[in-house]
């Protein structure tokens, strides 16, 4: 039963372009969320994070939103670019009762186009 | 402030044989968590370390063990290796702060198990 689910394996999308990576959770008691970007053969490095107190949250070209009551967030990546090509994990985690455990997605594999 | 780092990065043991991985945290982390990363099954967590204590489990059998030393040097004992337990196995350090943990992974340690 997969708690986290990323139902886009890849997302192509051109230079310069906005890129909307989605992700869905499935337990209510997640209060924390993280993005990662990972390629191949590498340890999965941290990008942004949010607070379940909170619906969005900025960081450079990088804003991850959070819809609660859908049980949905979003990366969106403005504008994109080649070196964002990567693939691109969601994970969730319930602070409050199991520090230290991060249930990831499946992840999906960005290609930004020159 | 120099990143997680894991050794050794790629190891090669046969059926049977035991296989001991090293993860040096970030310094001032008093968190590791320890990841499988498979084709199949994506990123699961195996469990976490909190000042020398785990602090938190996940669903893969007595096989697999850790400790954490007082310095938060964490270690990863798979015993009786399967086939099956070929995987890169991330290591990642946190704060363990209950309210705003992330974790920052290393490079990983690449296992095949011939």
């Amino acid at each position: 039963d997969q708690q986290v689910k990323q139902n886009s394996p890849s997302l192509s999308v051109q230079e310069g372009r906005i890129s909307i990576l989605n992700c869905d959770y499935t337990n209510s008691m997640f209060d924390y969320f993280l993005w990662y970007k990972k390629y191949p053969a590498e340890g999965p490095t941290f990008l942004i994070s949010i607070s379940s107190i909170k619906d969005k949250n900025e960081d450079g070209r990088f804003t991850v939103f959070l819809n609660k009551s859908a049980k949905h967030l979003s990366l969106h990546i403005v504008p994109s670019q080649p070196g964002d090509s990567a693939v691109y994990f969601c994970a969730a985690s319930v602070l409050r009762g199991s520090q230290g455990n991060l249930i990831f997605g499946k992840g999906t594999k960005l290609s930004v186009k020159p | 402030k120099a990143g997680v780092t894991q050794t050794p990065r790629y190891l090669i043991k046969t059926r049977g044989q035991q296989v001991t991985l090293s993860c040096s945290p970030i310094s001032g982390h008093r968190s590791v968590s320890w990841y499988q990363q498979t084709p199949g099954q994506g990123l699961q967590f195996l469990f976490e370390y909190f000042s020398e204590t785990q602090r938190n489990k996940g669903n893969f059998p007595g096989r697999f063990s850790g400790r954490q030393f007082s310095n938060s040097r964490s270690e990863m004992n798979v015993s009786t290796l399967e086939l099956g337990d070929s995987a890169l196995y991330l290591c990642a350090s946190g704060q363990g702060n209950r309210f705003a943990d992330t974790q920052y992974f290393g490079p990983g340690t690449r296992l095949t198990v011939l």
